[in-house]
């Protein structure tokens, strides 16, 4: 399995604060990465797929950058609803692999 | 509009059987890959498998084969997670989610079934 490592596991900023994760995959992924958002006691939100692209309706203070075994993950004007948990998931072989998750709080 | 819909809480014992379902609609049911996602407090998320409607082809997480089967029904649009004999580290919340590029990009969740299996 291809093993995906983010960083940090857990973070806390302020509001208008610019906010960065990491994610490393164990094996060139190419541009296979998607973001998720997942706020606490909801179900997980698609914001980035292909590594950069911005998932229709998403804002865009999210972004996303990266090739091969490096990504990054970036909000560029923290607001208030944007507290859960983040992970990075790479889909370029089975099975599909999640981050472990950064917790983001403010 | 896109929608899946799952079944409500269950708590079950250790060794009982149990199949969670997600149904879907504002699409064509057989057209998208419907995976199953697992997440466990603490440990973030799980992916177990998936499976395409139009013809039942599954494709599993070797972490969880032969612990759980993944099967559909067109005839109600409705995908299933069963498992014949749960354990106690089955319980955790349960999501259904389809997307594009064969379900690899996963756009749409079903709300989340939650699992307590507790003797």
């Amino acid at each position: 399995d291809i093993q995906m490592t983010q960083s940090p596991s857990s973070l806390s900023a302020s509001v208008g604060d610019r906010v960065t994760i990491t994610c490393q995959a164990s094996h060139d992924i190419n541009t296979y990465l998607n973001w998720y958002q997942q706020r606490p006691g909801k179900a997980p939100k698609l914001l980035i797929y292909d590594a950069s692209n911005l998932e229709t309706g998403v804002p865009s203070r999210f972004s996303g950058s990266g090739s091969a075994t490096d990504f990054a993950f970036t909000i560029s004007n923290l607001q208030p609803e944007d507290i859960g948990t983040y992970y990075c998931q790479q889909y370029d072989n089975l099975p599909y692999t999640f981050g472990q998750g950064s917790k983001v709080e403010i | 509009e896109v929608q899946l819909v799952q079944s409500g809480t269950e708590v079950k014992k250790p060794g009982e059987s149990l199949k969670i379902s997600c149904q879907g609609s504002g699409y064509r049911f057989t057209t998208s890959w419907i995976s199953w996602v697992r997440l466990v407090s603490g440990k973030g998320l799980q992916w177990m498998g998936r499976i395409d409607p139009s013809d039942s082809y599954t494709n599993y997480n070797p972490s969880f084969q032969g612990h759980v089967t993944i099967s559909s029904d067109k005839s109600n649009s409705t995908a299933y997670l069963h498992w014949s004999s749960l354990k106690a580290s089955d319980t955790a919340i349960y999501y259904c989610a389809i997307g594009r590029h064969f379900g690899s990009q996963l756009g749409w969740w079903g709300q989340g079934t939650q699992v307590i299996v507790s003797s």
